[in-house]
C-alpha cells in the first residue's frame, strides 16, 4: 500500500529538548516537503527535498532542519524547540513537485 | 511564485452543486492547479488537477478559464461527507516551493 508513515503522532516536549520526527514514503517519490498546520495560516511550507542530498527552505525555516540521505526518508529535526512550533506538522511526497502528493498522517507537537 | 485567494468558507445544503473558485492573478505559463481536500486531523489529499480548460474524475471537475487567472473547483451533489477544507494550490511539475492558501472551509448540512 502507497503511504507516508510518520512518527510520532503525538509528542509533547519541553522547550530545547532537541526532537526529531520521522517520515517515510514506500513510492519512490523524489520530492518531499515538510508543512506546518496552525489554526487560521493554512498549510505552510518548511522545507521541501527534490531529490536525495538536495534540500531549501520553505516558507518558514525558521528553528527547523531537515536531511534526505536517503530517498525514502526526509527527517523534521528541531534542535531547540520553542513554544511558538506547537503545531500540527504534515510530511508529504510526491513524484515531482507539483503533481498529486500523498500526506502522512499528521503529527500534533506540543512544546511546552 | 503564485499566490491563490479563497473565501474563507462556504455553506451548502445535501444534494446541491458546489463550485469554490480560486483566484491565482500571477500563475505562470508552466504553472498546474491543483485542489486539496483535508477532514479534521487528516493529511490533506489529492482531488483534481489541470492546467487549461475542464478536467472531470468520479469526485470532481475543475474549471479554468482561458487566461487561467481563476479556477473554481465544483463538487456535484454533495453530501454530509464533502465537509472539509479545500485547498487550491499553483505550481509547476518542478517547481520548488508550493504554497498553500489557507482555505475554504466548506459545511454541509442535512
Amino acid at each position: 500500500e502507497a503511504q507516508v508513515t510518520q512518527n510520532p503522532r503525538y509528542l509533547i516536549t519541553v522547550t530545547g529538548k532537541k526532537l526529531t520526527v520521522t517520515c517515510s514514503q514506500n513510492m519512490n517519490h523524489e520530492y518531499m516537503s515538510w508543512y506546518r498546520q496552525d489554526p487560521g495560516l493554512g498549510l505552510r511550507q518548511i522545507y521541501y527535498s527534490m531529490n536525495v542530498e538536495v534540500t531549501d527552505k520553505g516558507d518558514v525555516p525558521e528553528g527547523y532542519k531537515v536531511s534526505r540521505k536517503e530517498k525514502r526518508n526526509f527527517p523534521l529535526i528541531l534542535e531547540s524547540p520553542s513554544p511558538n512550533q506547537t503545531s500540527l506538522y504534515f510530511c508529504a511526497s510526491s513524484l515531482k513537485a507539483g503533481i498529486e502528493a500523498f500526506f502522512g498522517q499528521g503529527t500534533r507537537l506540543t512544546v511546552v | 511564485l503564485a499566490k491563490t485567494t479563497q473565501p474563507i468558507s462556504m455553506d451548502s445544503y445535501e444534494g446541491q452543486e458546489v463550485n469554490i473558485t480560486c483566484s491565482h492573478n500571477n500563475i505562470a505559463t508552466n504553472d498546474y492547479i491543483t485542489w486539496y481536500q483535508q477532514f479534521p486531523s487528516q493529511g490533506p489529499r489529492f482531488i483534481i488537477q489541470g492546467y487549461k480548460t475542464k478536467v472531470t474524475n468520479e469526485v470532481a471537475s475543475l474549471f479554468i478559464p482561458a487566461d487561467r487567472k481563476s479556477s473554481t473547483l465544483s463538487l456535484p451533489r454533495v453530501s454530509l461527507s464533502d465537509t472539509a477544507v479545500y485547498y487550491c494550490l499553483v505550481g509547476g511539475h518542478n517547481t520548488d516551493k508550493l504554497i498553500f492558501g489557507t482555505g475554504t472551509r466548506l459545511q454541509v448540512f442535512p
